[in-house]
């Protein structure tokens, strides 16, 4: 099974910065097959970017996905007051899919 | 408009069963393989379980392997967990997913259906 660990475990930022959130597989994730959810209390996971870099629909472009092997990244790269959430990624290119443990982004 | 509905969670005591239903609307149910993804409280997710579309062949993660049996029923659209010999530790609000094709990024969620495990 592939372990997904994402740093930091909370980022403190203000509105405007730019945040970068790491995902760190424990084997080389197939095909780029890493994906990106935000989510908020209360709801459920938003798709974000899948395939590494692509945008799922109706994402906003200052959201960005980058990496390969076994080091992946999210920029947003200017913080927005609705992007103050929780992020989780997820590799589906191995069996079991899996997930990362998430990174919190909160107004500083 | 894609819709996703789960329903039947509950507070339940270790060793019970429970069985959870995820309606669906908007596209082929048949056409698509569906799955269950969980989260405990505070923590992260979970793929518990998936479903193909072509044979049902059936898929589960090692944690819940033998106690938990998805299933579907394309003429109703819906989406089944059978859950049995339940733990403390199966404490989560579950989640039906829908993907583009089988093993892949989930785009599709329901609202989640909130288990409660315990005495």
């Amino acid at each position: 099974e592939i372990v997904l660990t994402q740093s930091p475990g909370t980022l403190s930022l203000s509105p405007g910065e730019r945040a970068t959130l790491s995902c760190r597989a424990s084997q080389s994730v197939s095909s780029s097959y890493l994906a990106w959810y935000q989510q908020k209390p209360g709801q459920a996971p938003r798709l974000l970017i899948y395939g590494t870099s692509s945008r799922a629909t109706g994402i906003p472009d200052r959201f960005s996905g980058s990496g390969s092997g076994t080091d992946f990244t999210l920029t947003i790269s200017r913080l927005e007051p609705e992007d103050f959430a929780v992020y989780f990624c997820q590799q589906y290119g191995s069996s079991p899919q899996t997930f990362g443990q998430g990174t919190k982004v909160e107004i500083k | 408009e894609v819709q996703l509905l789960e329903s039947g969670g509950g507070l339940v005591q270790p060793g019970g069963s429970l069985r959870l239903s995820c309606a669906t609307s908007g596209f082929i149910f048949s056409a698509y393989a569906m799955s269950w993804v969980r989260q405990a409280p505070g923590k992260g997710l979970e793929w518990v379980s998936a479903i193909s579309d072509a044979d049902g062949s059936t898929y589960y993660a090692d944690s819940v392997k033998g106690r938990f049996t998805i299933s579907r029923d394309n003429s109703k659209n819906t989406l089944y967990l059978q859950m049995n010999s339940l733990r403390v530790d199966d404490t989560a609000v579950y989640y039906c997913a829908k993907a583009p094709h089988f093993y892949d990024r989930f785009v599709y969620w329901g609202q989640g259906t909130l288990v409660t495990v315990s005495s």
